[in-house]
């Protein structure tokens, strides 16, 4: 069966230090990979996806970037963090092998920006 | 007017009680339907997936989806306290990589 790993699970970073949260998935090959962050009352909030090793789509023009060095393997990064990049920050993957399958989360990373 | 419209709530029900939860969308090309629920501090679990409209059940839960009204519908039967999360809707259109979510449900049984 598949799964999908994120940590840290909790983080506090002071403002202005680089950021790095890493996501990877068990059990399938090529899967569509996603970003997003949620808000109390704001939803989810596409950040990025990749349908491919080193092919990334951003969907918020933001202080954040993400890259895919390996098939299963996606990685959320900042340089320099602001107080806005607080929040609950979630992974996330779906098959490619047919169009419209469901997404996978998982446990997701509440990062605090002091 | 947002893609998908879902009642933040919260709602309170009796323990027993059958739960009724909502969204409402407004592109018609949306042909993939998801239901997730979601406990504190969390990621949201997969509850029920289904294509174009109709129903869908899974032991105590039911999915429905009438494409004509724009609407579809996640019923609980026989709520427990452990179904207290909040429960996000989630749609896509054929052909896109983008899932629409609602703002969810918060949902609380008691005892």
């Amino acid at each position: 069966s598949q799964t999908i790993h994120q940590w840290p699970a909790t983080l506090v970073q002071p403002v202005g230090s680089p950021l790095s949260l890493e996501c990877t998935v068990e059990g399938t090959s090529n899967p569509n990979l996603y970003w997003y962050r949620q808000a109390a009352g704001r939803g989810l909030q596409l950040l990025f996806y990749s349908v491919g090793i080193g092919q990334i789509s951003s969907e918020v023009p933001q202080n954040l970037s993400a890259s895919r060095p390996q098939d299963r393997q996606f990685i959320l990064s900042s340089k320099k963090l602001l107080l806005s990049d607080s929040g609950f920050y979630l992974c996330a993957w779906s098959s490619q092998n047919r169009g419209g399958q469901p997404q996978h989360f998982g446990d997701g990373t509440r990062l605090s920006i002091l | 007017q947002k893609e998908v419209e879902q009642d933040p709530g919260p709602l309170s029900v009796p323990e027993g009680a059958i739960v009724s939860l909502n969204c409402t969308y407004s592109n018609s090309a949306f042909q993939y339907f998801m239901w997730y629920r979601q406990y504190s501090r969390k990621g949201p679990e997969l509850l029920m997936y289904t294509y174009s409209s109709g129903n869908k059940e899974d032991g105590r839960f039911t999915a429905q989806v009438d494409k004509s009204s724009k609407y579809i519908s996640l019923f609980i039967r026989d709520s427990q306290p452990s179904d207290s999360a909040t429960y996000l809707c989630a749609m896509m259109a054929s052909g896109t990589y983008k899932y629409i979510f609602g703002t969810g449900t918060r949902l609380k049984v008691l005892a």
